[in-house]
């Protein structure tokens, strides 16, 4: 149980694209979905996080008109990176938690590489 | 001070050693922790959580929490090349996010 999917998994594409990202919670309901990215050899930064039917909540840095995130239901939420640019090229990863406990089920990830 | 504090590594274990990993957490509140285990281009993977004080085992993993002295730990029993990961410490501080240690690598050699 606790399966989290995301996609697509690569994504290369021209700068000044838009380029979404799904991430799906699959055998369970996710009221509260994160959306982590992470450059290569450092830690994981929480980028949002985005509730059911309500507005995300961004860190602070993070450029809400830039980085749009929808959560329509319990099993399905969106990242969408607007004019992408090669400085948004990372590994994009979202994580779940469900109704009843806390934990969070990340997701494969997805690496966007912006040319 | 960061909230969630780590050894960054590597730590190098022989295989068959137990490996000990450490963590420390600043905000006192603190209620549950996790450990995570990522391998290098993959996303991390859920190990185990603990809430209470004490030691909680999971086959060759076990989690003990110290709320006093604000400190967490991992110990890998029969440790296993496979084992080679970083593991990230997390915590969760009470608004629903967890807050995350820049994790420790951990290398098993053969």
């Amino acid at each position: 149980g606790a399966v989290v999917s995301q996609h697509p998994s690569w994504v290369i594409c021209k700068s000044g694209t838009s380029v979404k990202i799904e991430c799906r919670s699959l055998d369970f309901q996710a009221t509260t979905m994160f959306w982590y990215r992470q450059f290569p050899k450092q830690s994981l930064m929480l980028m949002a996080t985005s509730n059911e039917g309500s507005k995300a909540t961004y860190e602070q840095g993070v450029e809400k008109d830039k980085f749009l995130i929808n959560h329509a239901s319990l099993t399905l939420s969106t990242l969408t990176v607007t004019s992408a640019h090669p400085e948004d090229s990372s590994f994009y990863i979202c994580s779940a938690r469900g109704l009843v406990h806390e934990t969070q089920y990340f997701g494969p990830g997805t690496r966007l590489l912006v040319l | 001070q960061k909230e969630v504090e780590q050894n960054s590594g590597p730590l190098s274990v022989p295989e068959g050693a137990i490996a000990s990993l450490n963590c420390t957490y600043s905000d006192r509140g603190s209620q549950s922790f996790f450990w995570y285990r990522q391998y290098s281009g993959k996303s991390p993977e859920l190990i185990m959580s603990i809430y209470s004080n004490g030691d909680k085992e999971d086959g060759r993993f076990t989690a003990q929490l110290n709320k006093a002295s604000q400190y967490v730990s991992l110990l890998i029993r029969d440790s296993q090349p496979s084992d080679s990961a970083t593991y990230l410490c997390a915590v969760n501080t009470g608004f629903q996010k967890l807050v995350f240690g820049t994790g420790t690598r951990l290398l098993v050699s053969p």
